[in-house]
C-alpha cells in the first residue's frame, strides 16, 4: 500500500517571500502520478500542480514548482512570491499510473501568508 | 468551477438517522470517487464507481453504501449515523482521456450529526 507523509503540520511565510512544503511517499510502483492540492478556507479542493514519475523534468505552474526526487521518494512544493491568497491547507497526493484509481493523501500542511 | 456538483451543501441530522448525499460528475467522466475529510484531517478514500460498477473500496464502514446510476450520478448513503460521522464528504470525478488521471472535486457536503 502507498503512504504519503507531510511532516510540516503548519508553516508561515511573509508576503512576497518563497516557501517550500515537504512531502515524502512510499510505494513499490515504478510509474505513478503525484499531485499538490490546495484547500482554502472555502474548503474547495483545487489542483495546484501534477508530476508524472517517468518525467525527469520538474513540473512548473506559474509561481508554483516542484522538486521531484524519485530515488528519495520526495516531492516538495515551492511557492514563489507568496500572496495572501495562497493561505490554505496544502495536500500532497499519490495516484497509481494505471489511472482511474483513488488518490492517497497526506495529512496536509497549513500555510499562512503574513502581510 | 470544477463541473462536479454535490447536494446538499450542508446537512444536519441526529444520531441513528440515515442520509443520502448526491454527486453529479463532470460531463464525460465515468469515474466517481467518494472521500471523507474529518475535522482538520486529510482526505480518506471511501469508494469508487466506474461506469456503474464498483471499482475500488477504501475505508468505508458497513453502515455506508453507494451506487452509481445509468446517468452516472452517484449517491452515498450513510445510515445509523454516529457523532463521529460528522465530516466533509467530497465527490470527485475523472476518467476522461484528457487530462489524464486527474480528479476534479465537487464543493463537498458538510454533514453534522448531533
Amino acid at each position: 500500500a502507498q503512504t504519503v507523509t507531510q511532516s510540516q503540520p503548519e508553516m508561515s511565510v511573509q508576503e512576497a517571500e518563497t516557501v517550500t512544503l515537504s512531502c515524502t511517499y512510499d510505494t513499490s510502483e515504478n510509474n505513478y502520478y503525484l499531485f499538490w492540492y490546495k484547500q482554502p478556507p472555502s474548503r474547495q479542493m483545487i489542483l495546484v500542480i501534477r508530476q508524472e514519475a517517468y518525467k525527469q523534468q520538474n513540473a512548473t505552474e506559474n509561481r508554483f514548482s516542484v522538486n521531484f526526487q524519485k530515488a528519495a521518494k520526495s516531492f516538495s512544493l515551492k511557492i514563489s512570491d507568496s500572496q495572501l491568497g495562497d493561505t490554505a491547507m496544502y495536500f500532497c497526493a499519490f495516484m497509481k499510473h494505471s489511472g482511474n484509481t483513488p488518490l492517497v493523501f497526506g495529512k496536509g500542511t497549513r500555510l499562512s501568508v503574513i502581510a | 468551477d470544477s463541473g462536479v456538483t454535490q447536494t446538499p451543501k450542508h446537512l444536519i441530522t441526529a444520531t441513528g438517522q440515515r442520509v443520502t448525499l448526491r454527486c453529479s460528475p463532470r460531463s464525460g467522466d465515468l469515474s466517481v470517487y467518494w472521500y471523507q475529510q474529518s475535522l482538520d484531517q486529510g482526505l480518506q478514500f471511501l469508494i469508487q464507481y466506474y461506469n456503474g460498477e464498483e471499482r475500488a473500496k477504501g475505508n468505508i464502514l458497513e453502515r455506508f453504501s453507494a451506487q452509481q446510476f445509468p446517468d452516472l450520478h452517484s449517491e452515498l448513503n450513510l445510515s445509523s449515523l454516529e457523532l463521529g460521522d460528522s465530516a466533509l464528504y467530497f465527490c470527485a470525478s475523472g476518467g476522461r482521456a484528457e487530462p489524464r488521471n486527474e480528479q476534479f472535486f465537487g464543493p463537498g457536503t458538510r454533514l453534522t450529526v448531533l
